[in-house]
């Protein structure tokens, strides 16, 4: 398995533009989670999927962020208009379904490092 | 509430033992999961405690007390690649996971 594929590995992009992140979890598993980390604030849930359904996305910052999984090999994180506080690496992590007090890790992807100028 | 705490930094020599605590609220989580993190890269998994107790895997061992909401991992025989972050997290029936800030461990020859 190639494990989570994430895309770009970096972008840099201007304020105001919109930026779309990708994610590609692994098969089989079916939540997907989407996390930002920065020196400050650290590892921080953006919002995450069970079988492709939103179930919390309470950590996305504000309107301008959007994310969508529309089928269980894809998913999209979207910034609209992007700002300089955005900056950041947006990982992407999938898990196997837990169930019977079996809980399985998250595997990471490399992250996307966003610059926004 | 799950703030999780984490010493920020930690320092040992190579060859030795180092424990890294993690003190949680223990309301809302079923678990806690530890994470290791390389400068530059993603985390990645490595243990995860239900149940109180030891769990040991090769060098590393985790070891929970629910009643306490506090965890350590434990890194035996160190070694200069376990420098790196490591990750306390918190899981929840759902699967979603609320991470500590991470203790920063720097070995030295």
């Amino acid at each position: 398995d190639a494990g989570v594929i994430q895309s770009p590995r970096h972008e840099v992009t201007e304020m105001g533009q919109e930026v779309t992140l990708r994610c590609k979890p692994i098969s089989g598993h079916n939540s997907l989670f989407w996390y930002r980390q920065t020196m400050m604030r650290g590892l921080e849930l953006l919002i995450y999927f069970n079988n492709n359904v939103p179930i919390d996305d309470s950590g996305m910052p504000e309107d301008r962020f959007s994310a969508k999984m529309p089928n269980a090999s894809f998913s999209t994180l979207k910034i609209q208009p992007s700002e300089p506080r955005d900056s950041a690496v947006y990982f992407c992590a999938s898990s196997s379904p837990a169930g019977q007090g079996v809980f399985y890790g998250y595997t990471f992807g490399s992250g996307t490092r966003l610059t926004v100028v | 509430g799950q703030n999780i705490d984490q010493p920020t930094e930690m320092t040992a020599t190579e060859g030795a033992i180092v424990q890294i605590n993690c003190t949680y609220q223990t309301s809302g989580f079923n678990g806690l999961f530890w994470y290791q993190q390389h400068a530059g890269e993603a985390p990645t998994f490595l243990s995860y405690n239900v149940l109180d107790g030891l769990e040991e895997k090769g060098r590393f061992s985790s070891f929970l007390s629910r009643s306490k909401g506090y965890s350590y991992l434990l890194l035996k025989e160190l070694q200069m690649k376990d420098s790196a972050s490591y990750l306390c997290a918190g899981g929840t029936n759902a699967g979603k996971s609320t991470f500590g800030d991470g203790t920063t461990l720097t070995v030295k020859p």
